[in-house]
């Protein structure tokens, strides 16, 4: 069974440029859950969709961030203009229940310079 | 506030040399605490899920406890294989996110 897959996996844009990170969760996995690593802090919850719907966009940092899953599958998160401060490592995780366990992908490294 | 401290941040171990992790954690109406495992480049893997005080899950040499104020990592009789950061999480209230703790970073020398 295929893992939660994660793409690219390393981007590097400039500062105002706009960057699409997509995500595959694991096949039957309704829960999709983006998360980000800052450098030297914790990972932080983004958000998170049941299916093709927004459950909780609470970590979403401000509008430059737009997250969509169309039809219930696969996932996009789009950073627009993006910032020097949104350089991390994204990561998206799926879950078949709400309180299940949680699996990652490898994440994808933003820098933006 | 919801909150997960880890200690500590790193730990080195010679092989076969037996040591545990921390994880400490305030948050309302726990469910669940998630132990996972991070390799460098890597996404966090999961190891455990732990959901009421006196819970206990063992895997290989790693075993996980938890009470209602903390859980510990046991490792007994590290490999140098063992070597990678761990990362402790809670999950409480009515969302389902995690909430992460900055991890502990574990060194085992042959």
């Amino acid at each position: 069974e295929a893992g939660v897959t994660q793409f690219p996996s390393h981007s590097v844009i400039e500062k105002g440029q706009t960057v699409t990170l997509r995500c595959d969760p694991i096949s039957g996995h309704d829960n999709l859950y983006w998360y980000r690593r800052v450098m030297g802090k914790e990972i932080k919850f983004l958000l998170h969709f049941v299916k093709e719907s927004k459950q909780d966009e609470s970590g979403m940092p401000n509008n430059r961030f737009l997250a969509e899953r169309t039809g219930g599958t696969y996932s996009t998160l789009k950073v627009q203009p993006a910032e020097l401060e949104d350089s991390g490592v994204y990561f998206c995780a799926s879950s078949q229940e709400t309180w299940g366990e949680a699996f990652f992908g490898q994440g994808t490294r933003l820098t933006v310079v | 506030e919801d909150q997960v401290t880890q200690s500590p941040e790193a730990l080195r171990l010679q092989e076969g040399e037996s040591s545990s992790l921390n994880c400490s954690y305030t948050v309302s109406g726990l469910r669940g605490l998630f132990w996972y495992r991070q390799d460098p480049g890597k996404g966090p893997e999961f190891l455990f899920t732990l959901y009421s005080a006196g819970e206990e899950k063992e895997k290989e040499r790693l075993k996980a406890t938890l009470t209602k104020k903390e859980s510990f990592l046991h490792i007994t009789a590290p490999k140098p294989e063992d070597s990678a950061t761990y990362l402790c999480a809670v999950r409480g209230g009515s969302q389902g996110n995690l909430i992460f703790g900055k991890g502990t970073k574990l060194s085992v020398k042959p």
